[in-house]
């Protein structure tokens, strides 16, 4: 079985400035998938950035980018010119490379970051 | 619609009684997932269909629990004789096919007195 791990309950941080939110995670799997998700207050989960394993270079979106260790087993995502609508849980999840269903994701606790103006 | 919707937004019962809670995915999307989201939790798998099937239903915790998609689109989760240690956000996603990013809807928020 797989876990995801997230270390750091919650943060906080100065508009503008850039922040790193720490994931890990444990498996077996050679081949998977990585998400970082943001969870605002209303409730929808949505996608910030994902990032096959089997990719060396790390993704980016926008102001949003990954720092992605695959022996050490790390994800981190790093938020660079932190905006006020960036506050939210954000979570890691993890999805193993399957050909028949299921895909489906396991979260860590998630992070809830405070971005201060 | 452009995404997923859920309804209702929110839901109030009693202990022992029956719930429906509804999922429209995306369009076109063939996968769908529920999940449940506890206070200060990440979300936990309860089920997947593939079309109308129910690929993997192992994530449901007990009998009491129970999804269907009878024409692979709409979802429906039941849940019978609610106990309050069902409260809790349960959480739809879709997504359009294999390997494929799941979007979320904005979940139903349970709550058992």
């Amino acid at each position: 079985a797989q876990t995801v791990t997230q270390s750091q309950p919650e943060m906080s941080v100065q508009e503008a400035e850039t922040v790193t939110l720490s994931c890990t995670y444990d498996t077996s799997e050679s081949n998977y998938y990585l998400f970082w998700y943001k969870q605002p207050p209303s409730r929808q989960m949505i996608l910030v950035i994902r990032q096959e394993a089997y990719k060396q270079q790390n993704a980016t979106e926008n102001r949003f980018s990954v720092n992605f260790q695959k022996a050490a087993k790390s994800f981190s995502l790093k938020i660079s010119d932190s905006q006020l609508g960036d506050t939210a849980m954000y979570f890691c999840a993890f999805m193993k490379h399957a050909n028949f269903g299921n895909e489906k994701l396991t979260f860590g606790t998630g992070t809830r970051l405070t971005i201060i103006p | 619609g452009a995404g997923v919707s859920q309804t209702p937004s929110n839901k109030v019962t009693e202990k022992g009684k029956y719930v429906e809670l509804r999922c429209d995915p995306i369009s076109g999307h063939t996968a769908l997932y529920w999940y449940r989201q506890s206070l200060g939790q990440g979300p936990e798998f309860l089920i997947y269909f593939q079309g109308t099937g129910a690929a993997d239903d192992s994530g449901l915790p007990n009998d009491r629990f129970f999804a269907v998609r009878p024409e692979g689109s709409v979802s429906t989760l039941k849940i019978q004789r609610t106990e309050r240690g069902d409260s809790a956000v349960y959480l739809c996603a879709s997504s359009a096919g294999l390997q494929e990013t799941q979007y979320f809807g904005p979940g139903t928020r349970l709550l058992v007195l």
